[in-house]
């Protein structure tokens, strides 16, 4: 089967670091996206990687690797307002969007 | 530009009714896509329309269907409503493969089914 696995909850610390990882098991794959969503709220676009390596936007970064069909969306300098749930999703080859089941992220003043 | 928007933004519903909910996409955008969105289970893919056609559709059974129209805006059906189909229901449209497809997600459709 397809499948997105990445952890339910991380926790982190206010001005920190963390790392929330993705790996994923699809039939054929375009690229891997980041979306952030609080609650409440909608899914908002982050970050795309089609290609291996780090993509870079300001406090955000993603990171993809297709031959260990993995990847990451690396948070720095945390702050309160990052408090969200963040999900990985990939377009498989039937041309199908799959979204993890999302990771919620606990930051600690 | 304008987001995309979604109505109605709740909905209660009992069992065996049906319900239509609406989404207009961004000015522009082709690609609509619907998902349902729950505790369990995260976002699932429930179809995606581009121009008018259905380019594909998850897992769901027939209950749930959708159209769109020729100004972009789309509908889905869901009827003989479950309690199970107590979810939020998202669209989000898209300018078909620009940077990699990115969905721009409405506010979502609240539906409680009693």
């Amino acid at each position: 089967g397809q499948s997105l696995e990445q952890p339910s909850e991380v926790t982190a610390v206010e001005g920190a670091i963390v790392q929330i990882n993705c790996t994923y098991q699809t039939s054929g794959f375009y690229g891997l996206s980041w979306y952030q969503q609080h609650d409440g709220g909608a899914p908002t676009f982050l970050s795309y990687n089609g290609l291996d390596g780090l993509e870079e936007t300001g406090r955000f970064s993603s990171f993809l690797s297709r031959s260990d069909s993995y990847g990451y969306l690396l948070l720095q300098e945390l702050q309160m307002k990052d408090s969200a749930s963040y999900f990985c999703a990939v377009r498989d080859r039937d041309d199908k969007i799959i979204f993890g089941k999302g990771t919620r992220l606990h930051i600690l003043p | 530009k304008a987001g995309v928007t979604q109505t109605p933004r709740y909905l209660i519903k009992t069992r065996g009714q049906q319900v239509t909910l609406s989404c207009s996409p961004i000015s522009g955008h082709r690609s609509v896509s619907w998902y349902q969105q729950t505790p369990g289970q995260g976002l699932q893919f429930l179809f995606e329309y581009f121009s008018e056609t259905q380019r594909n559709k998850g897992n769901f059974p027939g209950r749930f269907s959708g159209r769109q129209f020729s100004n972009s805006r789309s509908e889905m059906n869901v009827s003989t409503l479950e309690l199970g189909d107590s979810a939020l229901y998202l669209c989000a449209s898209s300018h078909k493969r620009e940077n990699g497809d990115t969905q721009y997600f409405g506010p979502g459709t609240r539906l409680t089914v009693l």
